[in-house]
């Protein structure tokens, strides 16, 4: 089945330290939407970004990912992490209705 | 637009007893999906419904989780004779269908005593 890799569990970064999280997909679906939601403490998941295009950046709130079929990889970056940045960052990807997320990704930044 | 809407926003049940949860999606949106988060575990998907019909349960504890959606204004995630591994915050989430994001409501803190 369909499945998304988030293969770190943690990043600890210090600020203005530029910020990279992996993500690959796997995915029966010839077409899939990539998406990178963030949750913030004591807070729901919300959309950070998503992707339909390959191989075209697409950026919201300084983040940006590319989506590249060739790799099936969608990884998250930024160039100077700031503290407000920490929080949990999942990788999804859907095909039809179904949602698959990755098991996500803590991002600690610190002073 | 309120959001996705659960309630209770807390509850607390003693070992043995019932929960029940309830989610109102969003109003037109017609995929809703719950989703179980923890520390240990992170987002776990349970089940989704599409224009109210069950599609993917494959999620689900079998034995003592339900899910129903008897219209579509809302659906409600039951778990019988609670276990103290159940507690966790539970996510319900909706979308308007297709390959777009999903909305998530507050979630319901369950603590199983």
């Amino acid at each position: 089945g369909d499945s998304v890799t988030q293969t770190e569990g943690l990043v600890t970064l210090t600020e203005g330290l530029p910020v990279m999280l992996n993500c690959t997909y796997q995915t029966i679906y010839s077409n899939p939407f990539l998406f990178w939601y963030v949750q913030h403490l004591n807070e729901s998941p919300r959309l950070l970004l998503k992707s339909f295009t390959d191989n075209k950046r697409t950026e919201h709130q300084g983040f940006h990912a590319t989506l590249h079929k060739s790799s099936s990889s969608f990884h998250l970056q930024k160039s100077s992490a700031q503290l407000s940045d920490s929080a949990l960052y999942y990788c999804a990807s859907t095909g039809g209705y179904k949602v698959v997320f990755g098991s996500g990704t803590r991002l600690l930044v610190s002073p | 637009n309120a959001g996705v809407i659960q309630t209770p926003r807390h509850k607390v049940t003693g070992k043995g007893q019932e929960a029940t949860l309830w989610c109102e999606p969003i109003s037109g949106h017609s995929a809703v999906f719950w989703y179980r988060q923890t520390i240990v575990q992170g987002l776990e998907f349970l089940t989704y419904f599409r224009n109210q019909a069950p599609i993917d349960d494959s999620g689900m504890p079998k034995e003592r989780f339900s899910a129903q959606m008897p219209n579509q204004s809302h659906s409600t995630l039951k778990i019988q004779s609670t276990q103290p591994q159940d507690s966790a915050v539970y996510l319900c989430a909706s979308s308007p269908g297709g390959d777009t994001e999903v909305f998530f409501g507050k979630g319901t803190r369950l603590t199983v005593v």
